[in-house]
């Protein structure tokens, strides 16, 4: 049984075109985050919810825009792509809340290229 | 603000050496800090954390970290080091004085074990 699951795991797609990535976890987990990895594999939080609320957002354009529909799903849509936006996505998930000191459970990632 | 120094991008040990992957971080308050594992095309797995308590922590696959206070530091060792610990590991630190805060990545140290 995958923990943390997204799909797609490969992405290609035309500059301007819109996309969705999907998360699901069966741990039973309060909180979903989104990451972005660049190709320098520098990872960086973009959100977090818990229990279907937005705790965290960083500094991430509003093209981005996350949508729980329950605790136990967390997607990404993502509008306009452009050519910065080509990276590795992870979903991951913890329980309790994002500031608490659990461990984080990650998805295999969804590798996003723009052409 | 918080934040996170892998100051070595690669370290290259020999199997059966003992490894140390350095890790230094800043906060404001107390930290929370991790250790994570990325293997090529997965996400991150989770290998210890130090939350309070015993300055030296075990964790999974033989790993170990030392928190040290004095020196804000939290280096993973390992006494030797088998061929498939190689990988890109990633330390990371949360100021739990801080509700609402993401956890912070350092930019990643790849270990490369050669038999």
């Amino acid at each position: 049984d995958t923990a943390v699951s997204q799909t797609p795991k490969y992405l290609v797609t035309q500059m301007g075109n819109d996309k969705s990535i999907k998360c699901e976890q069966n741990l039973g987990h309060d909180t979903m985050y989104w990451y972005k990895q660049d190709s320098k594999k520098f990872l960086k939080i973009m959100f977090s919810y818990n229990n279907k609320e937005l705790i965290i957002n960083e500094t991430v354009p509003n093209r981005f825009s996350p949508k729980s529909p329950d605790k136990a799903h967390l997607n990404l849509h993502i509008n306009s792509l452009e050519l910065g936006d080509s990276a590795v996505y992870f979903c991951a998930s913890s329980q309790g809340v994002p500031a608490s000191n659990q461990p984080q459970h990650f998805g295999d990632g969804t590798r996003l290229s723009i052409l | 603000a918080q934040s996170v120094a892998q100051p070595e991008d690669q370290v290259n040990v020999a199997e059966g050496n003992p490894l140390t992957v350095k890790c230094t971080y800043s906060v404001s308050g107390n930290p929370y800090l991790f250790w994570y594992v990325q293997y090529p095309n997965r996400g991150l797995q989770f290998l210890l954390k130090y939350i309070t308590g015993d300055n030296l922590v075990k964790g999974s696959y033989g790993f170990e970290a030392e928190f040290n206070k004095s020196q804000t530091s939290f280096h993973l060792k390992k006494p030797s080091a088998l061929v498939s610990d190689s990988a890109l590991y990633f330390c990371a630190v949360r100021d739990w004085g801080q509700a609402g805060t993401a956890l912070i990545f350092g930019k990643g140290t790849t270990l490369s074990v050669s038999s």
